[in-house]
């Protein structure tokens, strides 16, 4: 089955501690982009990448970093989360046109930073 | 800085009506629209991409149309049903590397 997946799906942790999470799909996919979603603010791109070693920043990458060693995964990392990084967390797919073609998501994950 | 606002944002209907969601950008620059459909506790999923040549694409009871000139797209859903008691979002995209997304309509389908 086509699809993207994300772990973890929910994560409570403290101010400060390092954390990754996990985004991998199985379309062969070379688009992929992180997005955070908030209240009232709605989807805002974290990062994305065109394919494998090509990473870039997108509207808020903030306190973000990522990277893509391989085609499948794109790990989103939080070296020292800080509250106002508590949000729902989307990565997303596609290809071969990148932005413009049919995107794929991932199921989420809700982080909580105390 | 491309915008795109979407009203209203929250719809509730009794099943069985047709219903139009609006969506407008503000970047003429437009490579597709795309429409995205969110339940709660779940991903996105993609219901229809209309690309700037085109003015409508259809799936099911889903209708989309799209006006570059005004900066508007509209996602028609006929006959609703509970079902489809979601939030709809929708996405400009003016190039490869980023979707700008609309907040959402919530859509609430009574029986």
């Amino acid at each position: 089955e086509a699809q993207v997946t994300q772990n973890p799906r929910y994560l409570i942790t403290v101010t400060g501690k390092k954390l990754t999470v996990t985004c991998s799909q199985n379309m062969n996919h070379e688009y992929m982009s992180w997005y955070r979603q908030d209240p009232g603010l709605g989807l805002r791109q974290i990062y994305y990448s065109m394919n494998v070693e090509v990473t870039d920043k997108g509207d808020v990458p903030e306190g973000y970093k990522v990277s893509r060693k391989e085609k499948r995964n794109f790990p989103l990392i939080l070296e020292s989360p800080s509250p106002n990084q508590t949000s729902l967390y989307f990565c997303a797919s596609s290809s071969p046109r990148g932005a413009t073609d049919t995107q794929y998501f991932g199921p989420g994950t809700r982080l909580t930073v105390l | 800085k491309q915008e795109v606002t979407q009203i209203p944002a929250a719809l509730s209907v009794p099943e069985g009506e047709n219903l139009v969601l609006n969506c407008s950008f503000t970047d003429s620059a437009i490579y597709n629209l795309q429409w995205f459909r969110q339940d709660p506790g779940k991903g996105l999923t993609s219901l229809l991409l209309i690309q700037s040549s085109q003015r409508e694409q259809t799936s099911g009871r889903l209708n989309a149309s799209l006006d570059k000139s005004s900066g508007r797209s509209t996602l028609y859903i006929a006959a609703s049903q509970p079902g489809d008691s979601a939030t709809y979002l929708c996405a400009h995209s003016s190039g490869y590397s980023t979707l700008t997304f609309g907040k959402g309509t919530m859509l609430l389908v009574s029986p």
